[in-house]
């Protein structure tokens, strides 16, 4: 299984709290994303990082912002959680080939509840 | 708008049969599909790909089919087995491209 681990594994906060939800990986793969999973949606792309301080947008990056200072971790941070943001959050990693984009490998999930 | 769409949210099949798992794309810039195959209460791990180059890609008893034209895919799995039960999400993505678009998953149960 590649090295991904996120923390902490369960949170619950409360409305207008601010939440820093972390990934850490040991493969030293270039790309990192972070997804949210909800019913009836599937997995939803937040925002990824294309390496070190390199961060883009996904489709639902609303409320979330990320950092990548190190190649090994990548931050997402809610900076007022709301109740839309009860969710289950996935960490994944790849590593594009020569041909492009490759898969992506998955951490084990962040669920994460706000009241 | 959900550019890749599983339009099965279950299914059954017994223990020994073959589990057909369908998926349609709307943009035609994808050029690069994945299924994934997720447990409860674990993230989501790889189970096989196909390039637009190809219409077939086979990996024991996994092989993904590829019909271009009518921007759909599908996961057959044979013989299927009860440590088949979990979710099944298909993605695309431009293989020259940063992002993945998941479908909204498909719960197979396979019957003992």
């Amino acid at each position: 299984d590649a090295g991904i681990t996120q923390s902490p594994r369960h949170k619950v906060t409360e409305t207008g709290t601010p939440v820093t939800l972390r990934c850490h990986q040991t493969e030293n793969h270039r790309y990192m994303y972070w997804y949210r999973q909800d019913p009836g949606h599937g997995l939803r792309l937040i925002h990824y990082s294309y390496g070190v301080k390199d961060t883009d947008k996904g489709e639902v990056s609303d409320g979330y912002s990320v950092s990548r200072s190190k190649t090994e971790d990548f931050l997402l941070t809610l900076e007022s959680a709301t109740s839309s943001q009860t969710s289950v959050y996935f960490c994944a990693i790849s590593e594009p080939s020569l041909a492009g984009v490759s898969e992506q490998y998955f951490g084990p999930g962040t669920r994460l509840t706000v009241t | 708008d959900q550019q890749v769409k599983q339009n099965s949210p279950s299914l059954s099949v017994q223990e020994g049969r073959i589990s057909i798992l369908n998926c349609d794309y709307t943009n035609s810039m994808f050029d690069y599909f994945l299924w994934y195959k997720k447990y409860p209460a674990e993230g989501p791990t790889f189970l096989i790909s196909i390039s637009s180059i190809k219409d077939k890609n086979e990996d024991g008893r996994f092989t993904v089919f590829l019909n271009k034209s009518a921007k759909h895919l599908s996961l057959h799995i044979v013989p299927s087995q009860p440590g088949d039960s979990a979710v099944y999400f298909c993605a695309a993505s431009k293989v020259t491209g940063n992002q993945f678009y998941f479908g909204t998953g498909t719960s197979l149960t396979v019957i003992p």
